[in-house]
């Protein structure tokens, strides 16, 4: 069946630094990768997508890599605030559904 | 432009009472999702819903829970004589046709959080 893993650890890095989160799936070959972000009590925000064919998107202070034969995306977060303080869950995507991980929750600290 | 809208926000009810989530897709979008979230768990898809029709339901539970998109109104989950496995966040996004969203984004409303007791 299918799996998607996030960091397991949540993530707690100094403001400044960059944040790099892992996104693992097996038995699945998705048409697209999204990120998004979620804060609590909220629901998801839309972030970034990244389609099967691509490597790399950049957004702003985001950056998202995708490398379909380790089955794996990154997500990274440069020059990090304590606004960036958030849980961020990746999404795999096929046509119209989405099947999402976990989520890592990130905490930058001042 | 309102996003989307849930309501209730929080929801108690008994074991055995129906629960009724409500959803209002974003203006302009006529394709409704449920997902569920339960702790530490990642949100799973429930059922896909566009005005009048259900496209995809192969999340759905079998049993008890039944969803519907009318044509005048907002989308409706519903669920039967809840059990305290019921509890968990519920969440409804809605998008625009294919052909206007390129990044296949979804836009999420902000959640009914359901406890049975």
């Amino acid at each position: 069946s299918q799996k998607i893993e996030q960091n397991s650890e949540a993530l707690n890095i100094q403001e400044g630094k960059t944040a790099t989160l892992t996104c693992n799936y097996t038995n699945y070959s998705p048409a697209y990768l999204q990120w998004y972000r979620q804060d609590p009590g909220r629901g998801p925000v839309f972030l970034l997508l990244i389609r099967e064919n691509e490597k790399e998107k950049r957004k702003e202070r985001l950056k998202v890599t995708f490398d379909t034969t380790l089955k794996q995306s990154l997500f990274h977060i440069t020059a990090s605030q304590p606004a960036d303080s958030a849980t961020y869950l990746c999404a795999l995507g096929d046509d119209y559904k989405l099947s999402f991980g976990a989520g890592t929750t990130v905490t930058v600290r001042a | 432009n309102a996003g989307v809208m849930q309501n209730p926000r929080h929801l108690v009810r008994r074991r055995g009472q129906e629960a009724r989530l409500r959803c209002s897709p974003m203006k302009g979008h006529s394709h409704v999702y449920w997902y569920r979230q339960l702790p530490e768990e990642g949100l799973k898809f429930m059922v896909y819903l566009q005005k009048e029709n259900i496209i995809d339901e192969s999340g759905m539970p079998k049993e008890r829970f039944s969803a519907e998109f009318p044509k005048e109104g907002p989308s409706i989950l519903r669920i039967q004589q809840v059990v305290r496995g019921d509890s968990a966040a519920y969440f409804c996004a809605s998008s625009p046709p294919e052909a206007r969203n390129p990044n296949a984004e979804a836009f999420f409303g902000q959640g009914t959080r359901l406890t049975v007791v």
